[in-house]
């Protein structure tokens, strides 16, 4: 079984700052997808960003960027220029390269100083 | 395009009863996936529909049970309600047009609350 583990229930920021969110998960596999969500209070989850594990690149997506080490089974989330609406819970997930399955941290709560 | 609607947001059961939760996915996609939120356990998978079949189930006990219908509208069951079964329940949808099963994007809807008295 996959298990995701973030160790880090709250992390606060302040407004413009930089925040970086840990995850690391545990596979015998090789090939395999990982994610990270976004629920703010309306708890509908929102897809961050998306890394394939064959895919040596870090993905980016605007101010959200990963640092994805495959070695380390270790995959973190940077929020660069971080603004009012990003806080809410932040979910790293992991899923098997031919399932849909997703397997879910924990949880960091993100909170953003004004 | 419509989002992933879940139906009710809210609702209150007692001990016992059972409870129907429907969710209608994003147009065109075929594939619904339910997980269950709580603060204790967290977000844990409970099964997953394609094409009107379960093709996924979680560690869940057979009180918990679902199913599609042929235009991929999915509705969960929960029968004989327990206090623990207090929880956010999410569904999600999914195309299957990704090259591997893991490439679709699955797209949350905003949940029901169940709380159990």
């Amino acid at each position: 079984a996959q298990t995701v583990t973030q160790s880090q229930p709250e992390m606060s920021v302040q407004e413009a700052e930089t925040v970086t969110l840990s995850c690391t998960y545990d596979t015998s596999e090789s090939d395999y997808y990982l994610f990270w969500y976004k629920q703010p209070p309306s708890r509908q989850m929102i897809l961050v960003i998306r890394q394939e594990a064959y895919k040596q690149q870090n993905a980016t997506e605007n101010r959200f960027s990963v640092n994805f080490q495959k070695a380390a089974k270790s995959f973190s989330l940077k929020i660069s220029d971080s603004q009012l609406g990003d806080a809410a819970m932040y979910f790293c997930a992991y899923r098997r390269f031919n399932d849909y399955k997703l397997s879910f941290g924990a949880g960091t709560t993100v909170t953003v100083r004004a | 395009k419509a989002g992933v609607t879940q139906t009710p947001r809210y609702l209150i059961k007692t001990r016992g009863q059972q409870v129907t939760l429907s969710c209608s996915p994003i147009s065109g996609h075929r594939s619904v996936s339910w997980y269950q939120q709580t603060p204790g356990q967290g977000l844990q998978f409970l099964f997953e529909y394609f094409s009107e079949t379960q093709r996924n189930k979680g560690n869940f006990p057979g009180r918990f049970s679902g199913r599609q219908f042929s235009n991929s509208r999915s509705e969960m069951n929960v029968s004989t309600l327990e206090l623990g079964d207090s929880a956010l329940y999410l569904c999600a949808s999914s195309s299957t047009s990704g090259i591997t099963l893991g490439a679709n994007v699955l797209t949350f809807g905003a949940g029901s609350r169940l709380t159990v008295l």
